[in-house]
């Protein structure tokens, strides 16, 4: 393992608090992704960045912000306005030029609102 | 609007038995599919993809455009297989997932 790393493992927020997720890779990869994974849906693209300073909305983008300021690092924020906030986050990686673009994934956070 | 089904929610067999994960897909284009693999307690990493034909753990796929599936197959199940499997379809720059099939492989 390695490669991708993800912190806190697990985090607690209260009702009406933002929170920021953090995603750091040390791949060298352009592109970088964050999943929300819940049970019996599978992942789902919240916000994907293939380059510096450039990022774009997913499926589910509504309530949370990302920034994407350095290469290796594309962190998360989880704002008050998301209705339903408790879940598995996943921020994955992948190059961006080559025939196989593998996504590769970090460990993840849970989330839990209080 | 494109889209990835997996239709079993969980799927349980017993060693050394077949096991078939279904996959179905809708893409208006030729397809690029991924099957996606989560241990217990592990990352979530790639199993295969079609685009390469490869046979990895003893798992195949094959890309079905008639019928638009991307069923993953393995003729004799272990208990280490036992695990969360995902299908992907590759849009662009993004992945799209199945919900996702979890696999129990009984003693």
């Amino acid at each position: 393992d390695g490669g991708i790393t993800q912190s806190p493992k697990y985090l607690f927020r209260k009702e009406g608090q933002n929170v920021t997720l953090s995603c750091e890779q040390n791949l060298n990869h352009d592109a970088m992704y964050w999943y929300r994974q819940d049970p019996g849906q599978g992942l789902r693209l919240i916000y994907y960045s293939q380059i510096v300073n450039d990022f774009q909305k997913g499926d589910i983008a509504e309530g949370y912000s990302v920034s994407r300021e350095k290469k290796e690092s594309f962190p998360l924020t989880v704002t008050s306005a998301q209705k339903n906030p408790t879940a598995f986050y996943l921020c994955a990686s992948s190059p961006t030029s080559g025939r196989y673009n593998e996504q590769f994934f970090g460990p993840g956070t849970r989330l839990t609102v209080l | 609007a494109q889209r990835v089904t997996q239709p079993e929610k969980l799927l349980s067999v017993f060693k050394g038995a077949p096991v078939e994960l279904k996959c179905n897909y809708s893409y208006s284009g030729s397809p690029e599919l991924f099957w996606y693999v989560q241990y217990s307690r592990q990352r979530l990493q790639l199993l295969l993809r079609h685009i390469s034909r490869e046979s990895i753990k003893g798992f195949t796929a094959d890309l079905n455009k008639g019928e638009t599936s991307f069923h993953l197959k393995k003729p004799f199940a272990q208990e280490e297989d036992s695990a969360m499997y995902y299908c992907a379809l590759r849009q662009g720059g993004k992945l799209i997932f199945g919900q996702g099939t979890e696999l129990s492989v009984k003693p």
